[in-house]
């Protein structure tokens, strides 16, 4: 049973570039969160989708966008990057039937800013 | 707003101790609360979670408890190895959300061999 899959691993861009992050949940989950991570600090909660729309957003601005498709995987999308974007990007999924709300991440993208 | 602080931010043993990694959060109303363990430039692999009605959670040579009233949790580690060495992340649902997680910002271990 495969867990939960991110691509690419690692992506280096440019100020003002735009990038799209890649995810698959585990299998049988149908929700799924993005997550940032700067070095040192906790992950922060970008936003959530569910039945491909965004449920819950976190204090991120309008450049980070996403989607949900039918068979529930999710991009992320960031337009116009600044370097302070730079950070291990994370997606996590779980099931909304789950009395137990276990969330389960994946192994992350590294963005680099240039 | 939930806020989540996690005790020490570091820690280094010798290996065979055990040894306990605090975490407190600021709002009691949770649903329940993750730990995870983060190798470095990994992404997270969820070790315990405890539901708001459970006390405790083991498992293997982990014990993870939680004292809501306190906003208190820990994760005990027992006959701690190197392979254990890495950062321990705790995290709770917030916002109103059963999804939408707080992280610390961890505490790192280091078992030395």
């Amino acid at each position: 049973d495969a867990g939960v899959t991110q691509s690419p691993t690692h992506l280096i861009k440019t100020r003002g570039q735009q990038v799209t992050l890649r995810c698959s949940p585990k299998s049988g989950h149908d929700t799924v969160s993005w997550y940032q991570q700067a070095l040192g600090q906790g992950p922060q909660f970008i936003f959530q989708y569910y039945e491909e729309e965004e449920r819950q957003r976190g204090n991120f601005p309008d450049r980070f966008s996403g989607h949900q498709f039918p068979n529930y995987s999710s991009e992320l999308n960031v337009n116009a990057l600044l370097l302070g974007d730079s950070a291990l990007y994370l997606c996590a999924s779980s099931f909304s039937g789950s009395n137990w709300n276990e969330q389960f991440f994946g192994p992350g993208t590294r963005l680099t800013v240039l | 707003k939930q806020e989540v602080t996690q005790i020490p931010a570091a820690l280094s043993v010798p290996e065979g101790e055990n040894l306990v990694l605090n975490c407190s959060f600021t709002d009691s109303a949770i649903y329940n609360l993750q730990w995870f363990r983060q190798d470095p430039g990994k992404g997270l692999t969820s070790l315990l979670l405890i539901q708001s009605s459970q006390r405790e959670q083991t498992s293997g040579r982990l014990n993870a408890s939680l004292d809501k009233s306190s906003g208190r949790s820990t994760l005990y580690i027992a006959a701690s190895q190197p392979g254990d060495s890495a950062t321990y992340l705790c995290a709770v649902p917030s916002g109103g959300s059963n999804y939408k997680l707080t992280f610390g910002k961890g505490t790192l271990l280091t078992v030395n061999p």
